[in-house]
């Protein structure tokens, strides 16, 4: 069963907007991370954070994480086509490494 | 490109057959992990190989068997193919077996069961 949930499923920006990405899950985590997918290939890792942090910076991404809403966002600022891609959500819990994805958020970016 | 490779590309099988699908991690990468991702899904944890060793397994029948060698290369086997295992298999590598040890994924074997 998948854990996290994104939302939207899709999004549809044009370039130089910034992108706004929800994940959400059921119970603690460990730990959570975000990955980027090209067409249906392999995915690429963006960042990670863990439970007891809330923020962090990677280039224009910034995650959030608030554990009391079992939530998570990831902004992309100044979207760029090559943004076009899927973002997954995965996230560790309990004494499991095994990482658990949700269905993804699909992000279109216009030039 | 994330240095780890997979084959074949694409493949077609039918229901009962049994595949053979191959990965090569990254050098010094002792950790293997395979997912199976069905259209529009996210990827599923099949199971993880720890230096040549099985180190945890999702939720998939023991028809899906792996190996990992000591040259940086490892093999996902289902036997008794089933239409539902029509999907994009990936293999990550890392250093490490741990969740933080960040998982560097191959391109994907996309297989078709008819």
């Amino acid at each position: 069963s998948q854990q996290g949930e994104e939302d939207p499923q899709a999004l549809s920006i044009q370039e130089g907007e910034n992108a706004t990405m929800n994940c959400s899950y059921k119970t603690s985590i460990n730990n959570l991370q975000w990955y980027r997918q090209n067409s249906g290939r392999g995915l690429v890792h963006l960042i990670l954070i863990r439970s007891n942090e809330r923020e962090k910076h990677s280039g224009r991404l910034r995650v959030t994480l608030d554990t009391s809403k079992k939530s998570s966002s990831l902004l992309i600022t100044a979207s760029r086509a090559a943004d076009t891609a899927s973002y997954f959500c995965a996230v560790t819990q309990g004494g499991s490494e095994k990482l658990v994805f949700g269905k993804g958020t699909k992000l279109t970016v216009n030039p | 490109e994330t240095g780890v490779t997979q084959s074949p590309t694409h493949l077609i099988k039918t229901r009962g057959q049994q595949v053979t699908l191959r990965c090569s991690s990254q050098s010094g990468h002792n950790t293997v992990s395979w997912y199976q991702q069905a259209l529009g899904q996210g990827p599923q944890f099949i199971f993880q190989y720890y230096r040549e060793e099985e180190n945890g397994r999702g939720n998939f029948p023991p028809r899906f068997s792996g190996l990992q060698f000591p040259n940086y290369s490892s093999e996902l086997n289902v036997n008794a193919l089933e239409l539902d295992d029509s999907a994009l298999y990936l293999c990550a590598s890392s250093l490490g077996p741990l969740a933080t040890d960040t998982q560097y994924f191959g391109p994907g074997t996309r297989l078709t069961v008819l």
